[in-house]
């Protein structure tokens, strides 16, 4: 079955600590997203990658890191510097980068913090 | 900025009744419209998307869209609820000339025996 993965399913984070949200998927599309909800809201793009080994910014990037080193996966760092993380992790991805493109999205990961 | 307005936050509706969930947008060049549906601790899934030609788009599980770009809005509709449609609904908007796209708040759907 093609389709996106993200793990954990829930991550609990200390004060101070750094933790990475996995994102894999198998759909072999080029661009990949990582937005963040919460209640309430819509969502809100943190980081975009149009392709492999490119990523850009997006609106609420502070204190949030990523890397595209494969086609596949897109990894995004909660830093200690992002001081509300606590929030509903979402990772998507389109065939191609476009505005008209679907954007197909993974299960979550619901982030905590102790 | 194109931004999204979603009128309703909650719409409590009875099983086998028809529902309408408001979106209403701005923005000052063409743009594509989009439905997303999430169900209770997981991801968005597509339910309709207009990108061109007739203004009523129909899309998955029995819903459909119509396109206004006069009132710039893009309600969502569907004549006949099951309890299984209960869940939160996105209205997003894409910028044409680029990819920056903006969700509404969300429709919390209710649908009760």
């Amino acid at each position: 079955d093609g389709g996106i993965t993200q793990s954990p399913k829930y991550l609990f984070r200390k004060e101070g600590q750094n933790v990475t949200l996995s994102c894999e998927q198998n759909l072999n599309h080029d661009a990949m997203y990582w937005y963040r909800q919460d209640p309430g809201q819509g969502l809100r793009l943190i980081y975009y990658s149009q392709i492999v080994n490119d990523f850009q910014k997006g609106d609420i990037a502070e204190g949030y890191s990523v890397s595209r080193e494969k086609k596949e996966s897109f990894p995004l760092t909660v830093t200690s510097a992002q001081k509300n993380p606590t929030a509903f992790y979402l990772c998507a991805s389109s065939l191609r980068w476009g505005a008209e493109e679907t954007q197909y999205f993974g299960p979550g990961t619901r982030l905590l913090v102790l | 900025a194109q931004s999204v307005t979603q009128l309703d936050s909650q719409v409590p509706v009875f099983e086998e009744a028809p529902v309408e969930l408001r979106c209403n947008y701005s923005s000052s060049v063409s743009v594509y419209l989009f439905w997303y549906v999430q169900y209770p601790n997981q991801g968005l899934q597509l339910l309709l998307k207009y990108l061109s030609g007739s203004t009523l788009v129909k899309g998955i599980n029995g819903f459909e869209a119509e396109f206004n770009k006069s009132q710039t809005s893009f309600h969502l509709r569907k004549p006949s609820v099951h309890i299984s449609d209960t869940a939160e609904y996105f209205c997003a908007v894409n910028i044409r000339i680029n990819n920056d796209m903006r969700f509404g708040a969300g429709t919390r759907l209710t649908v009760k025996p």
